[in-house]
């Protein structure tokens, strides 16, 4: 059973646009989201995480909002760039457990 | 300073043979986690080791997978008698391992393809 639900599959945004990605999560007992980037060939990175206690949180052009009531959460990518061009993971984990991916984005961001 | 390595970054066999997959965690980190990542699809757990131990073994797929970690720092994941369906990129991560959430760090990934 996928816990962790993403969406959507692939996203294409004009360069400076912004990006949207959201996820949704069943198991109320996950305590921390993060988000990782992945470039072809590459491992996954984390971009920017979250608790469950924050409703927002911002790190440059990064934001994740939260909503615990509707287990929902996403990322927003602000004046995307070409070099943001990558597959987005959005995660769950609780703590001394192994992190449940979502499906991934394929973002594509248009010079 | 380095980051979490995998060897070999490509692995081309046959079904039928067995493969060994080789990960170096960051130093100090105690926690590791191997994942497979098929073609288009977020990673899924597979394993987890705490030290030496294996904390948590319930991704592997089945008999045919296994994985140790010796003196609790490199792990080997083993596959016996491939099928084609084991082709994929495995991944492994590691985290300090001390207390609560922590960031995974992950390596370039083992990709495998079994012919």
């Amino acid at each position: 059973q996928q816990q962790v639900k993403q969406s959507p599959q692939s996203l294409i945004v004009q360069k400076g646009g912004i990006s949207i990605i959201n996820c949704a999560y069943e198991n109320t007992a996950f305590d921390y989201f993060p988000w990782y980037q992945q470039f072809p060939g590459k491992g996954p990175a984390l971009l920017i995480a979250i608790r469950p206690d924050v409703s927002e949180k911002k790190e440059g052009r990064f934001t994740i909002s939260f909503n615990k009531s509707a287990k929902q959460f996403s990322l927003h990518i602000m004046d995307s760039q070409p070099g943001d061009s990558a597959t987005y993971f959005c995660a769950a984990y609780f703590a001394g457990n192994m992190l449940t991916f979502g499906g991934g984005t394929r973002l594509m961001v248009k010079p | 300073g380095a980051g979490v390595s995998q060897t070999p970054s490509n692995k081309v066999t046959e079904k039928g043979k067995y493969v060994e997959l080789r990960c170096d965690p960051i130093s100090g980190h105690t926690a590791l986690y191997w994942y497979r990542q098929s073609l288009g699809q977020g990673p899924e757990f597979l394993i987890y080791f705490q030290g030496t131990g294996a904390a948590d073994d319930s991704g592997l797929p089945n008999d045919r997978f296994f994985a140790v970690r010796p003196e609790g720092s490199v792990s080997t994941l083993k596959i016996q008698r491939t099928e084609r369906g084991d082709s994929a990129v495995y991944l492994c991560a590691s985290s300090h391992g001390t207390s609560g959430v922590e960031t995974q760090y992950f390596g370039p990934g083992t990709r495998l393809l079994v012919l």
